[in-house]
């Protein structure tokens, strides 16, 4: 059974960088047929694309974060990873990593992480 | 980029059918056959329901179904259930591997 689990720290600072890591288990993140990708959801809101990457490290970006967002893979681990720059309280989220399924629909999630952004 | 519409709030009585329309743009929904459907209770993860339209993953059962018609998606539940209490949000590609998402319906089952 395929399991993604996030990991990274609780609490960032303001204008800090945002670092998280997914790790996939149960399957390998060098199959042909999937994409990983980031979703966040703030407290109490909705949820938001943040990105996605295919194991040979082209990634897509929601282009509302794009310039802040960093997307990349290790296919050693079988994990791929999130950065967010210079991070604002708005950035406070719960962080979900999940497998995407020929880049359209998000079939497997990760249990999610609160990361909250404060001094 | 812009979120896909949904109801803030929908709610039936059990046994009932509802559904939920999701309103994007020509650029997203009405140019794809590929909006697919979460179902997220508190503190969970979201769970799909449907993909591609109108496809069911394995698992999800015959009560959810999903259509689409020019820019608007819907999801039906029928026979609903007390268990269907929970949030939904669709979501649909939108060119160049990018994704958006609806902004969340609260379904209340009365």
């Amino acid at each position: 059974q395929l399991q993604l689990q996030e990991s990274g720290p609780g609490l960032v600072k303001p204008s800090e960088t945002l670092s998280l890591t997914c790790t996939v288990s149960g399957g390998s993140i060098t199959s042909t047929t999937y994409y990983w990708g980031w979703i966040r959801q703030p407290p109490g809101k909705g949820l938001e694309w943040i990105g996605t990457i295919y194991y040979s490290g082209r990634t897509y970006h929601n282009p509302s974060l794009k310039s802040r967002v960093t997307i990349s893979v290790d296919t050693y681990t079988n994990q791929f990873s999130l950065g967010l720059s210079s991070v604002t309280a708005a950035d406070t989220a719960v962080y979900y990593c999940a497998r995407v399924p020929g880049s359209d629909w998000l079939d497997y999630w990760g249990q999610g992480t609160l990361v909250t952004v404060s001094s | 980029q812009s979120a896909l519409t949904q109801p803030a709030s929908v709610s039936g009585s059990p046994g009932q059918s509802i559904t939920i329309s999701c309103t994007g743009t020509s650029s997203d929904v009405g140019s794809y056959n590929l909006v697919s459907w979460y179902q997220q209770y508190p503190g969970k993860a979201p769970k799909v329901l449907i993909y591609e339209v109108a496809k069911r993953p394995s698992g999800t059962s015959n009560r959810f179904s999903g259509s689409k018609s020019g820019n608007t998606a819907s999801l039906t539940i029928s026979g609903l259930q007390a268990e269907d209490e929970a949030d939904y949000y669709c979501c649909s590609y939108a060119g160049s591997s990018t994704l958006v998402f609806g902004g969340g319906t609260k379904l209340t089952v009365l």
